[in-house]
């Protein structure tokens, strides 16, 4: 089963707009990251927030962590219609080289 | 720098055939893996591996072989084709530094498949 479960599997805003989206796992682990797909394309890494950290900031994206609760959130802030891919998150049990990625959402900026 | 690249773009196989995807990466990275994609279902692992001579099972692996012979190269085989097995396959890796730049993990283009 998946690790990485993430929320909405859809999500559609306008331009400007904040966009949100949730990743829950099931065990314990060393760090987490979301990665960035563009339609018929790899994935590219974005950010990664470490177990012992509960907020991360890069640029635009502002990722959380709660360990308590295995959830992390990523906001994307002032959306812009470039940022429409799907978005993933991956983690990999403490101790093992094992990632696993959720199933992904799919955001669409709407210009 | 190429990064982590794989070949064929785009195979079409008939039922029963084997093939091998290649995987090459050229950054010295110890860790490499290959995940399928399928509508709805996100990436799902098949093998990976931390180092030549290294390899294990992900979360699909039947139907798939793979090899570690070099630190640059992790091909993928199917040994028998099915439609089942219609996906697209990424290769990924990573190295194991420190900091998050040593825990990103880098993927190919993808390789589309179709087993007729």
């Amino acid at each position: 089963s998946q690790q990485g479960e993430e929320d909405p599997q859809a999500l559609s805003i306008q331009e400007g707009e904040n966009a949100t989206m949730n990743c829950s796992y099931k065990t314990s682990i060393n760090n987490l990251q979301w990665y960035r797909q563009n339609s018929g394309r790899g994935l590219v890494h974005l950010i990664l927030i470490r177990s012992n950290e509960r907020e991360k900031h890069s640029g635009r994206l502002r990722v959380t962590l709660d360990t308590s609760k295995k959830s992390s959130s990523l906001l994307i802030t002032a959306s812009r219609a470039a940022d429409t891919a799907s978005y993933f998150c991956a983690t990999a049990n403490s101790g093992t080289y094992k990632y696993i990625f959720g199933t992904g959402t799919r955001l669409k900026v709407l210009a | 720098n190429a990064g982590v690249t794989q070949t064929p773009k785009f195979q079409v196989l008939k039922t029963g055939q084997s093939m091998t995807l290649q995987c090459a990466q050229d950054m010295n990275h110890e860790y490499m893996s290959w995940y399928r994609q399928d509508p709805g279902m996100g990436l799902r692992l098949i093998h990976y591996s931390v180092g030549a001579g290294i390899t294990d099972q992900g979360e699909v692996p039947n139907g798939y072989n793979v090899s570690r012979s070099t630190t640059e190269d992790f091909p993928l085989r199917l040994l028998s084709a099915a439609p089942s097995q219609t996906s697209v396959y990424f290769c990924a890796s990573r190295g194991f530094g420190t900091g998050d730049s040593g825990n990103t993990i880098y993927f190919g283009e993808g390789s589309w498949l179709t087993v007729v």
